[in-house]
């Protein structure tokens, strides 16, 4: 079983719909929660870290549910400019080192 | 600006050949990796280092090498290159204390034949 896990998708949405990914993680040890975007051929950039209380970047929402062991990004209304690859990020153990899941693809159409 | 650079950007070689993929961050950062990227496995990390003259295996190590001599560098080697290493590789740093935040080089993309 793969450490983290992720709908690899493509999800494909209409300009302006609410769309959600979710990511489950194995090790109940981990410590930090993050979402990374990776646009085609490009280098992935962090969206926003995940707290157990949940937080809010604009139309991104993230949540943590540490008991189900499952990490979720809600993107509201989304823009064309949306469309890339999201990925779920786990740091277990030793803090500086990251886990990623394989991401799941994101297309906003028009 | 600081910034995190790879070279080279593209690198086309032959099985067995020893290849060397740069890294250098002007970030000041004590901590810098690399990964590879494949298809259905996402990035997976190889080497990283948490200061000059430290360095470490990731899970996937085998058949890679890295040196720490300061902290702006940290370049990867392929000791003899299989066609199994073909992949994109990316160098990303973070400062001591902040797992989360990693910054990315732009990736090099190695095929060998």
């Amino acid at each position: 079983r793969k450490e983290v896990e992720q709908d690899p998708g493509p999800f494909n949405v209409p300009e302006g719909a609410t769309v959600a990914f979710n990511c489950t993680y194995s090790n109940s040890a981990s410590q930090s929660f993050f979402w990374y975007r990776q646009d085609c051929r490009k280098e992935p950039k962090l969206l926003m870290s995940v707290y157990s209380s949940g937080n809010e970047d604009g139309r991104f929402t993230a949540q943590l549910n540490r008991a189900s062991q499952y990490i979720s990004l809600l993107i509201r209304d989304s823009k064309l400019s949306d469309s890339a690859t999201y990925l779920c990020v786990v740091s277990t153990g030793t803090a500086s080192k990251l886990t990623f899941g394989t991401g799941t693809r994101l297309q906003v159409t028009l | 600006d600081a910034e995190i650079t790879q070279s080279p950007r593209h690198k086309i070689t032959e099985t067995g050949r020893q290849v060397t993929l740069a890294c250098h961050q002007t970030w000041n950062h004590n901590n810098m990796f690399w990964y590879r990227q494949d298809l259905g496995h996402g990035l997976r990390l190889i080497h990283y280092s948490y200061g000059v003259q430290d360095t470490n295996k990731g899970e996937v190590s085998d058949g890679y090498s890295v040196s720490r001599s300061n902290t702006e560098d940290l370049p990867l080697t392929l000791e003899s290159a299989a066609s199994s290493q073909t992949s994109v590789y990316f160098c990303a740093s973070s400062e001591r204390g902040r797992a989360g935040t990693q910054y990315f080089g732009p990736g090099t993309r190695l095929t060998v034949l």
